[in-house]
């Protein structure tokens, strides 16, 4: 069974600076998919940024990307120039690839609560 | 542009009653799943579905009961709520396999 781990429970930083999130996973697949999920006050769950797994490049948006480390089965989560809007748990998430049997179900993380103080 | 829409979105129940949460999407997404989130432990899977008419069982589908008589909605059934079921109820639908999932905005439910 695939399990993903955020050993963070809180995470704080400074306005305008740089946090970095951790998350690792254990799985046997060779086609997964990759996700941090951001959930701010409101309960919603936000898609922040997806990699696939047999892309090498890390996956960039905007101010998140991420640091994938395949074979140490590692996925962090780098924020840059920390805004106060980014204060929100996130949570990382697992999903096996198209060709699988998991009929797309996802596998999260405990989350980390990120704080951005002023 | 509803998306995926959950009912209600607040409730407080007592031990042993019963409630349906609603979840409706407009997008004719075949997949459909329920998830429950808790303090440290992230998002369970509770139930999913494949298709109209599918269910099946996630990682915590005890004390639940799940119906798909349509595409369009996914319908959680607690028949005889207890506190360990206080939890906020997630339900997501997505078009397939390897399509990302579009998430309702949550139901915090309180069993007292």
């Amino acid at each position: 069974a695939q399990t993903v781990t955020q050993s963070q429970p809180e995470m704080s930083v400074q306005e305008a600076e740089t946090v970095t999130l951790s998350c690792t996973y254990d799985t046997s697949e060779s086609d997964y998919y990759l996700f941090w999920y951001k959930q701010p006050p409101s309960r919603q769950m936000i898609l922040v940024i997806r990699q696939e797994a047999y892309k090498q490049q890390n996956a960039t948006e905007n101010r998140f990307s991420v640091n994938f480390q395949k074979a140490a089965k590692s996925f962090s989560l780098k924020i840059s120039d920390s805004q106060l809007g980014d204060a929100a748990m996130y949570f990382c998430a697992y999903r096996v690839g198209a060709g699988g049997t998991s009929y797309g179900k996802l596998t999260f993380g405990q989350g980390t609560i990120l704080t951005v103080h002023p | 542009n509803a998306g995926v829409t959950q009912t209600p979105k607040f409730r407080v129940l007592k031990t042993g009653q019963s409630m349906t949460l609603l979840c409706a999407q407009d997008m004719n997404h075949e997949y459909m799943y329920w998830y429950r989130q808790d303090p440290g432990m992230g998002l369970r899977l509770i139930h999913y579905s494949v298709g109209e008419g599918t269910t099946a069982k996630g990682e915590v589908p005890d004390g639940y009961n799940v119906s798909r008589l349509k595409k369009q909605n996914f319908l959680l059934g607690l028949e005889s709520a207890a506190p360990s079921q206080t939890s906020v109820y997630f339900c997501a639908s997505s078009y397939g396999r390897g399509w990302d999932a579009f998430f309702g905005q949550g139901t915090r439910l309180t069993v007292v």
